[in-house]
């Protein structure tokens, strides 16, 4: 099975601190996402990749950023964290064509 | 108002029993559906899609899409507590092109043994 990798698990990060947040695929996928999980949002796209050197906004990119170094891996960067970013976070990879989505396991952040 | 929105938020079912929720989309450009599950402290996994009209069956569970008014359904027959879960329904506006997925906010199912 397609496997996706997200590091750390969970994090307490400071308002105002620098966050990184790191996902790994192994599926060959060209295509990488981070979406958010708030209660009562469902999950919200913040930035997307279809290939290495290259990111794309999604619905709610205000405050991350993202960068895609390889195709292997996609990180979502918190330069001032919030206390409004407290979520759960999820990678996920697909490889086009029905573009069924394999997600990671997530990471949970907690800004304080 | 999001793009798709999921009923009811929440629904309880007697192990054996049919779970049935609903999804429906506001944006005419969505024409293609999924639906995945989310287990407690895992991340989502992806159930089935469906993109024509009528239904689709996969085991116990069978989607219902009517495309005329972007309504689309999941019917979990004989519900397991296994089945007890955060299920989403998503929507895209193409196929053959990886557009990302848009995901409602999930109905929540509790299979009671």
């Amino acid at each position: 099975e397609a496997a996706v990798t997200q590091s750390p698990r969970s994090k307490v990060a400071v308002t105002g601190g620098k966050v990184t947040l790191s996902c790994h695929q192994t599926n060959n996928h060209d295509y990488m996402y981070w979406y958010r999980q708030d209660t009562g949002h469902g999950l919200r796209l913040i930035h997307y990749s279809y290939v290495a050197d290259s990111t794309e906004k999604g619905d709610i990119p205000d405050g991350y950023k993202a960068s895609r170094p390889s195709q292997e891996n996609f990180s979502l960067i918190l330069e001032l964290a919030s206390l409004s970013q407290t979520a759960v976070y999820f990678c996920a990879s697909s490889g086009g064509g029905e573009n069924t989505l394999y997600f990671g396991a997530g990471t949970r952040l907690s800004v304080l | 108002q999001q793009k798709v929105q999921q009923s009811p938020e929440s629904l309880s079912v007697p192990e054996g029993g049919m779970a049935s929720f609903n999804c429906t989309s506001s944006d005419r450009n969505f024409q293609y559906f999924w639906w995945y599950r989310q287990h407690s402290g895992e991340g989502p996994k992806a159930l089935m899609s469906i993109f024509s009209d009528g239904d689709k069956k996969e085991g116990r569970f069978t989607a219902h899409l009517n495309k005329a008014s972007l309504h689309v359904s999941l019917h979990i027959r004989d519900s397991q507590p296994s089945d007890s879960a955060l299920y989403f329904c998503a929507a895209r506006a193409q196929t053959g092109f990886a557009s990302a997925l848009t995901f409602g906010s999930g109905t929540k199912v509790i299979v009671l043994p």
